[in-house]
């Protein structure tokens, strides 16, 4: 089976721009998707494919891919982007599977 | 507007039987996948399985395959979560999500349930 491998904190100053990123042997084929969680709160999507944002997502949140990484970029972190963010990738052994990164902690300070 | 919206909070005692839903409204209910999704206390997202309504075609995660069933009924747009006998260590709060499709056969969730926490305790 797949697995996607992240870095459990991360922090960033206010305004400044922070890179979470997220590898695993999937990411050669499929594209992540990233959700933002704030504790108490249900995941919400922030980035999929190649580099979508859904609709309500500010454009300080971008996506990029290289190899077996992607990365979520936030460029001018804001207060409000102070949460755990997870990555997600189809896995590549089938059967609709998907599987999640452990987690990151972003800390804005 | 899409949304999925779940049962409610649940406490239970070790080897009893539950069953919790998903309703999803706002859209095709049959016409997209419905996953679901662990989250363990202070932990992180576990994919469980994943049904496709329309003809109730289910898949399960190895680690959950035999551990729970998941079922729908397309007639109330209401996708379940079940488990014939709770260990103390199915405590967790479970999302549904509906799945998507991207660009290269890519997948991801974009609405999500707002969670239903299962405590299960002597």
């Amino acid at each position: 089976s797949s697995e996607l491998t992240q870095d459990p904190a991360v922090s960033v100053a206010l305004g400044q721009t922070v890179r979470i990123t997220c590898q695993g042997d999937s990411l050669r084929s499929y594209y992540a998707s990233w959700y933002q969680q704030k504790p108490g709160q249900a995941p919400v999507l922030v980035i999929y494919g190649k580099n979508n944002r859904p609709s309500g997502i500010p454009d300080r949140f971008s996506g990029s891919s290289s190899g077996n990484t992607a990365s979520l970029t936030i460029t001018g972190a804001q207060a409000e982007d102070e949460a755990d963010y997870y990555c997600n990738s189809r896995d590549s052994s089938g059967n609709h599977g998907v599987v999640f990164g452990g987690g990151t902690k972003l800390t804005v300070l | 507007e899409v949304q999925l919206v779940q049962s409610g909070a649940e406490v239970k005692k070790p080897g009893e039987s539950l069953k919790i839903s998903c309703k999803g409204s706002g859209y095709s209910f049959t016409s997209y996948w419905i996953g679901w999704v662990r989250q363990m206390p202070g932990k992180g997202l576990e994919w469980m399985g994943i049904i496709y309504p329309g003809d109730s075609d289910t898949r399960y995660s190895p680690s959950f395959q035999g551990q729970v069933t998941i079922s729908a009924d397309k007639s109330i747009s209401t996708a379940y979560l079940q488990w014939s006998s709770l260990k103390a260590s199915d405590t967790a709060m479970y999302y549904c999500a509906r799945r998507r499709i991207a660009a290269a056969a890519t997948y991801y969730f974009d609405y999500w349930g707002q969670g239903t926490l299962v405590t299960v305790s002597s």
